[in-house]
Order: C-alpha cells, then structure tokens, then sequence
C-alpha cells in the first residue's frame, strides 16, 4: 500500500464549479500535511499547509481527519486557472521525510 | 534569481554511462531533498540531508544512485550506469527547519535525464 494515495481523476468540471478531492495516508504517526500544486510541465508549488483544525484560504479549503488518517481539499468557484495536478503531501512519521501522492488532475472548463 | 538553481536542466546519455545533476538550494535552507518525477505520476521521494547529514534514502534507490551535500550547501546525484529506466525528472527541493514543523519546499525547476 503506498503511504499517500489519491484519486487520479481526472476531474473535469465547469467553470464556477465546487471541487473536491480526498487523499488518505497510511502512517499514523504523521504530523505535518499539505496541497501542492503542479503546472503543466512546471516544479510543485505549495498551495496551503493542512492544519487540525482545518484552514481555508480564499476559495480553497483543506480539512484533516485524523482519526481517517485523511485530507480533504475544497475547491470553490473554480477558474480556468485552477486548472492544474494537486499532490497531497505528509510526512513519514515524525520525520522530515516528504511522501507525495500521485496527485489529481483537475481540468476547468469554459 | 535566489531560488533554487540546478544543472543541467536536460541530459541526454546512453545506457550505462554516469551522470551528475547539481543542486544550488536556497542559501539560507538547512534542508535539501532529491525527488524523481515520471509521466503521471507525482514526486517519489530520493533521500534528504539536513545541513551535510544524510537523514534518509530511499529503499527504493539501488547502489547506482549516491547523494552528497558537502559543507551544506550544494548537493550532487549521481547515477552510475545508467539504465533506462532512469529517465525522469530528478527534482531538488530545499526548506528551512525549524524545530517542529516542517517547512516549505521551494523546488527547483528540475534536470530532465533520457537514457537511450
């Protein structure tokens, strides 16, 4: 089982749609979790940290549960530039070690 | 341009030759990490050094690959006899540690290996 797994998708949704993608990690002992994003042909770049408490910015909201050992993202009236790979990211452990998943695909559509 | 820089950006070889790709992380970051990206997937964890320490490589890494960071600073990949099942994207990330949390990733833009 690999340590973080997501959806691949891909996800293709209209304009002004509300988006969600889920992301399970297999290591209880992780302490530290965030949403990448990945242009096409581009380095990931940290969209939001992942906090207990669950955070939002702007039109993103990311939740965890714990307990699921799962991470959610929320995506609210997407853009045509929203248009990306989003890679859930966790920590092995109480390591630095970074684990992504495979990411998901989102495709906005006019 | 302060971010993270690395060399070369593309690399054309044939099966069984070495190669290096360097990494120039942000200056004041004490963390560095290696990734390999393929097509559709996302970034597979390489190994990690905090300052000149390697703290993990990944059991996935055969005996070929080998990683240093010497003084901390720069780090170099190096694949010995190369096969081709190495093309990918090798990343290089850098963070700054602090007690506790872990820190952002600035990524470099990545040097592209094709084995032919």
């Amino acid at each position: 089982r690999k340590e973080v797994e997501q959806d691949p998708g891909p996800f293709n949704v209209p304009e002004g749609a509300t988006v969600a993608f889920n992301c399970t990690y297999s290591n209880s002992a992780s302490q530290s979790f965030f949403w990448y994003r990945q242009d096409c042909r581009k380095e990931p770049k940290l969209l939001m940290s992942v906090y207990s408490s669950g955070n939002e910015d702007g039109r993103f909201t990311a939740q965890l549960n714990r307990a699921s050992q799962y991470i959610s993202l929320l995506i609210r009236d997407s853009k045509l530039s929203d248009s990306a790979t989003y890679l859930c990211v966790v920590n092995s452990g109480n390591t630095g070690k970074l684990i992504f998943g495979q990411g998901t695909t989102l495709q906005v559509k006019p | 341009d302060t971010g993270v820089s690395q060399n070369p950006r593309h690399k054309i070889t044939k099966r069984g030759q070495n190669v290096t790709f360097r990494c120039d992380p942000i200056s004041e970051h004490n963390r560095l990490y290696w990734y390999r990206q393929t097509l559709g997937q996302g970034p597979e964890f390489l190994t990690y050094f905090q300052n000149e320490a390697q703290l993990e490589k990944s059991r996935l890494l055969s005996d070929r690959f080998s990683a240093e960071r010497p003084k901390g600073s720069f780090s170099t990949l190096e694949i010995q006899r190369t096969e081709q099942g190495d093309s990918a994207m090798y990343l290089c990330a850098s963070s700054f540690q602090r007690t506790g949390n872990t820190g952002e990733l600035f990524f470099g833009e990545g040097s592209r290996l094709t084995v032919l």
